[in-house]
């Protein structure tokens, strides 16, 4: 696609149940990241994907939150068991390259309400 | 890791002034992106520029990588202009996979 997209762009769900939250990266690009957002704070790292391999998880709050990228293409965050601190706005992002540099590129984000 | 510092944190403005907003970081890197988040919440790369000098339009940039610091020129600030602006980085140190680390960010308020 031209952009990366994200969806659902807005979730309100009730503590305790789980949700999913979809990236499909910009077509081509290998490397896919996903970010957090809480209210008035910066963008807290959670997890990269090379292909569909994901090298780096070390942002991953918590065993809740799990990943997976299919076809080396559209990933999918999925949090269990929500809390209301997981309520923030969920960012993906993607490059065409990875550790040797390149320009992200960032979706609109899924904003996660945990009642 | 990589440690990212944003400078001011938040500035205020008449529109039709100038600005500069800094950004340090303690490491080299391989990356250095500025973006600017919209008030709803959209990050809009502004420049992807881990030396050197870039322009585009109102908005010019400068890395200086050896002394580990970036500017960010806001020239004829419009109200449009307001957001938060966030500084990222990518560092070269063993063992980074190629997360950008982000600053917290320094908040333009432009007032008519």
């Amino acid at each position: 696609g031209a952009g990366v997209s994200q969806s659902p762009s807005n979730k309100v769900t009730e503590k305790g149940k789980d949700v999913e939250l979809r990236c499909d990266p910009i077509s081509g690009h290998t490397a896919l990241y996903w970010y957090r957002q809480s209210l008035g704070q910066g963008l807290e790292f959670l997890i990269y994907f090379q292909g569909n391999s994901a090298p780096d998880k070390s942002g991953l709050p918590s065993d809740r939150f799990s990943a997976e990228r299919t076809g080396g293409s559209v990933s999918t965050l999925t949090i269990q068991r929500t809390q209301q601190e997981d309520s923030a706005v969920y960012l993906c992002a993607s490059s065409s390259r990875d550790r040797v540099g390149g320009e992200l590129f960032f979706g609109e984000g899924s904003r996660l309400t945990v009642l | 890791g990589i440690q990212v510092e944003q400078s001011p944190p938040d500035l205020i403005l008449q529109e039709g002034a100038n600005s500069t907003l800094r950004c340090n970081f303690s490491d080299s890197v391989n990356n250095l992106q500025w973006f600017h988040q919209n008030p709803w919440g959209q990050l809009i790369n502004l420049f992807y520029i881990p030396s050197g000098t870039k322009q585009n339009g109102r908005l010019s940039a400068t890395t200086v990588a050896t002394e580990r610091y970036s500017l960010l020129y806001i020239s004829s600030s419009q109200t449009t202009d307001s957001g938060v602006y966030f500084c990222a980085v990518r560092g070269l140190e063993a063992g980074n996979t190629g997360k950008l680390i982000f600053g917290q960010g320094t908040t333009l308020q432009v007032k008519p």
